[in-house]
């Protein structure tokens, strides 16, 4: 089965500690990973994607295939990271379809 | 260049009444999704088009239909609505299935009653 696993709802931080949003996948295949976020009444957009290994925004996510993770880290969390985070997951075949997790709040006190 | 408008935002319509919901992607995007977002279910997968096909369809009753016209625009309808299709549905462009990267719009919020 396909699946995408986002295990926190919600995660909690302080200004300048250390962020790591989970998520695992279940799929046969080398499927494509991507992170989504959505701040607040704003339009859900993409952060980052796994086949560019690029950092966005201090974040970075690596692709683990032995683990079947891709999990969401920045070293030093700021206020305005604060939003709703969403790990897709994109198979292979002609199509677009992107399978959701249930997504993460990031919550960043000051 | 204008990012994917849906029209309209917001809905309230009975059990039973059928539904529209429009969706014009940014311009020279020619693949179309929609996901249907829940509370309970969160983002789920609706369906896809490109070049006025249906090229990929999510587990949703046949209630939910779509279509795509010439000029890349989409709309998909809901008839016979049920209270558990109260969801905010959101559209999003690409330029092609496996473009780099797909657009999402503000979605349309539907409140059924």
């Amino acid at each position: 089965a396909q699946r995408v696993t986002q295990p926190e709802k919600l995660l909690s931080v302080f200004k300048g500690a250390p962020v790591e949003l989970k998520c695992n996948y279940s799929y046969s295949g080398s499927p494509e990973l991507f992170w989504y976020v959505q701040y607040s009444r704003q339009r859900l957009q993409l952060l980052l994607r796994h086949i560019s290994r690029e950092s966005i925004k201090g974040f970075t996510a690596d692709l683990n295939k032995g683990e079947t993770s891709f999990h969401l880290k920045k070293p030093f969390a700021q206020e305005e990271d604060s939003a709703m985070y969403y790990c897709a997951l994109r198979g292979t075949g002609n199509t677009g379809k992107l399978i959701f997790g249930q997504g993460t709040t990031l919550q960043v006190k000051p | 260049k204008a990012g994917v408008t849906q029209t309209p935002r917001y809905l309230i319509k009975t059990r039973g009444q059928q539904v529209t919901l429009s969706c014009s992607p940014i311009s020279g995007h020619r693949s179309v999704s929609w996901y249907q977002q829940t509370p309970g279910q969160g983002l789920q997968f609706l369906f896809e088009y490109f070049s006025e096909t249906q090229r990929n369809k999510g587990n949703f009753p046949g209630r939910f239909s779509g279509r795509q016209f010439s000029n890349s625009r989409s709309e998909m309808n809901v008839s016979t609505l049920e209270l558990g299709d109260s969801a905010l549905y959101l559209c999003a462009s690409s330029l092609s299935p496996r473009g780099n990267e797909q657009f999402f719009g503000p979605g349309t919020r539907l409140t059924v009653l």
